[in-house]
């Protein structure tokens, strides 16, 4: 059973543009939530967090907004720039898990010029 | 100089082998994890460990056995491999549990071991 999902698997952009992706999760205990950021051959890394006492945090090009009532948080990118395209992951916990994290499956982006 | 890394990136065997992938971090961090990445690109952590203390433990064939001989080191070893086990197998740490909004939920993860069971 997927807690988190991300349901668009790929999504193309152009330079410039907003990047919207978008997450849904299903466990109400969930009050933590990360995107990652991953290319070919590396592991994911760290992107951005939230935590579900705010419903909005934002670092630079990127926004994360939640939505708790609908179960949802989003990642903007603005603008998006080709060195972001790479996998984007979704992820999120629950208090006391001790760092287990429920990933999404990934969203492709991809920036063309 | 590498945060975690990983060794080996791949590793292709046949079915019935006994295989182990070693994972270190430079990071002074005192728990680390392996997760699974399957052939449906979902990231599923398998174990995590604490000062080498098993913190977690899912629901993982008992093939599969963890070793922290130290902080710093989480090596994983696969007993009688079976094609399914073939995946990208990822390690990762992070902080302990102290001190500012869930630090340990920042996992830094070494780039991953490809396993191809044949």
């Amino acid at each position: 059973d997927q807690q988190v999902k991300q349901n668009s698997p790929s999504l193309s952009v152009q330079e410039g543009r907003i990047s919207i992706l978008n997450c849904d999760y299903t466990n109400s205990m969930f009050d933590y939530f990360l995107w990652y950021k991953k290319y070919p051959a590396e592991g994911p890394t760290f992107l951005i967090s939230i935590s579900s006492i705010k419903d909005k945090n934002e670092d630079g090009r990127f926004t994360v907004f939640l939505n708790k009532s609908a179960k949802h948080l989003s990642l903007h990118i603005v603008p998006s720039q080709p060195g972001d395209s790479a996998v984007y992951f979704c992820a999120a916990s629950a208090a006391d898990s001790w760092g287990k994290l429920q990933f999404g499956a990934g969203t492709q982006v991809v920036v063309t010029p | 100089d590498t945060a975690v890394s990983q060794t080996p990136k791949y590793l292709v065997t046949q079915m019935g082998n006994d295989k182990s992938i070693k994972c270190e971090q430079n990071l002074g961090h005192d728990t680390m994890y392996w997760y699974k990445q399957d052939s449906k690109k979902f990231l599923k952590i398998m174990f995590s460990y604490n000062n080498k203390e098993l913190i977690i433990n899912e629901t993982v064939p008992n093939r599969f056995s963890p070793k922290s001989p130290d902080k710093a080191h989480l090596n994983l070893h696969i007993n009688s491999l079976e094609l399914g086990d073939s995946a990208v197998y990822f390690c990762a740490s992070s902080q302990d549990r102290v001190g500012g909004p869930r630090p340990w939920e920042k996992l830094f993860f070494g780039s991953g071991t490809q396993l191809s069971v044949l």
